[in-house]
């Protein structure tokens, strides 16, 4: 099974609209890691959240870590067209001084006008 | 200037041939990173190196090799290209002493005839 998974896999919302985004590992994160991809390009780095129950910020984009370190989710305050692209969680498991990144199949988002 | 170059950005190519995708970057970073994309399957990642010394398979190295050139360079190989490696390539780079990212290039789309 998935290390780590996201939820909705796509999501069609109206502009203007919230929604939220999940990911759910199946053990203890050290680091969670949010990045937007637009269609075909590179990763975009959103935020890293690290302790539990961390709560980070950019513009409309809210994500949060939850106490016990398995479960994040990213909230987007009222879309628009440009929020739209691929999000993907990268968990850190390691802890340790060199790390790697374990992704999440990610999430489609279509912000229609 | 991009911080983290990749060459070529696409590349059409035959079953059986060998090919070479290249990574450059300019930050400064030791470690370094292969990834592929596939629709529906998230990042996954090939290969990594945390320095010109250091090469570790990741979790989908089977068909591909690496070969650190320098600090600045990391460089992806497919001895003998199948179908079933058409897909998105990204390399990543990260700070040595941090761990707030990694920071991707803007990746190279493969098609294996």
């Amino acid at each position: 099974s998935q290390e780590l998974e996201q939820s909705p896999q796509s999501l069609i919302v109206q502009e203007g609209k919230n929604l939220t985004i999940n990911c759910t590992s199946s053990k203890t994160l050290y680091g969670l890691y949010w990045y937007k991809q637009k269609y075909g390009e590179g990763l975009i780095f959103l935020m890293m959240l690290q302790k539990g129950g961390e709560e980070k910020s950019h513009e409309k984009i809210t994500a949060k870590l939850d106490e016990k370190k398995q479960q994040s989710s990213l909230h987007i305050t009222a879309s628009q067209p440009s929020h739209a692209g691929i999000y993907l969680c990268g968990a850190d498991y390691s802890g340790g001084s060199n790390y790697k990144l374990t992704f999440g199949k990610g999430t489609l988002l279509t912000v229609n006008p | 200037d991009a911080d983290v170059t990749q060459t070529p950005r696409n590349r059409i190519t035959k079953t059986g041939k060998r090919i070479m995708l290249e990574c450059s970057q300019t930050k400064g970073h030791d470690r370094m990173y292969w990834y592929r994309q596939d629709p529906g399957l998230g990042l996954r990642l090939i290969y990594y190196s945390f320095d010109v010394k250091d090469i570790n398979k990741g979790e989908i190295s089977d068909g591909y090799s690496v070969s650190r050139q320098a600090q600045a360079k990391f460089s992806l190989s497919l001895e003998s290209a199948i179908p079933n490696q058409t897909a998105l390539y990204f390399c990543a780079t990260s700070d040595t002493h941090g761990r707030e990212t990694q920071y991707f290039g803007p990746g190279t789309r493969l098609l294996v005839l």
